[in-house]
């Protein structure tokens, strides 16, 4: 399984860009990168997806390097919204259990 | 259109208790998801439909777990003899075809077991 690991939590203030940087040593020749964003009391959202180089949509960028062992979710100008916890997810199309939801980043945001 | 949606909300239940959680998925996706999250851990996957295929049921904690999708419609999560330990909160997803398209999640059912 592409086991992943992120930071525990991050502080960040308001106007401020926010990177979060996942690690995925093991990740496999088709597995693709999601991340997800979950507030309290909700069910986790879809944020971006990608599987190399970098892809950005209107909420977000996501890095992916060459080696693909590492990817980085950056946020311009967050706001106080943007607390919530991030989760980086790495797998496949075929095999939900080998999709994996870790203990995500737990980002807060302040004035 | 109208999202996932879950019910009971919430339930509270009496240790030894069975209970039924139903999820309805959007429309049209053939992929449905249930998972668990304990209080501020992340999300435990707990079993996989897709279309007529049979459930993926690798994630299930234990026998008194078990699933039902009808057709490529309602699904419910039935817990069986429940558990202190089984306090938590129920997700269920849908998406469009497999686990790589974006999964769109229910509000979940909050289980308390006393």
């Amino acid at each position: 399984l592409a086991k992943t690991t992120q930071p525990i939590s991050m502080d960040s203030y308001e106007g401020q860009e926010v990177n979060i940087t996942c690690s995925h040593n093991n990740i496999a020749t088709n597995d693709y990168i999601t991340w997800y964003q979950q507030f309290p009391s909700q069910g986790p959202r879809f944020i971006i997806q990608g599987y190399k180089t970098k892809v950005t949509n209107e909420v977000a960028s996501l890095f992916i390097p060459a080696d693909r062992k590492s990817s980085t979710l950056s946020l311009p100008r967050v706001s106080l919204s943007d607390t919530a916890v991030y989760y980086c997810l790495v797998g496949a199309g075929s095999s939900a259990s080998k999709i994996i939801f870790g203990s995500g980043t737990r980002l807060s945001i302040r004035p | 259109g109208a999202g996932v949606s879950q019910s009971p909300s919430n339930k509270v239940t009496e240790k030894g208790k069975d209970v039924e959680l139903r999820c309805d998925p959007i429309s049209g996706h053939t992929a449905l998801y249930w998972y668990r999250q304990r209080l501020g851990q992340g999300l435990e996957f707990l079993i996989y439909f897709q279309g007529n295929s049979a459930p993926d049921k690798s994630g299930l904690p234990s026998d008194r777990f078990s699933a039902e999708r009808t057709g490529e419609s309602v699904s419910t999560l039935t817990i069986q003899r429940t558990q202190q330990e089984d306090s938590a909160v129920y997700l269920c997803a849908s998406s469009l075809r497999n686990p790589r398209n974006e999964q769109f999640f229910g509000p979940g059912t909050r289980l308390t077991v006393l």
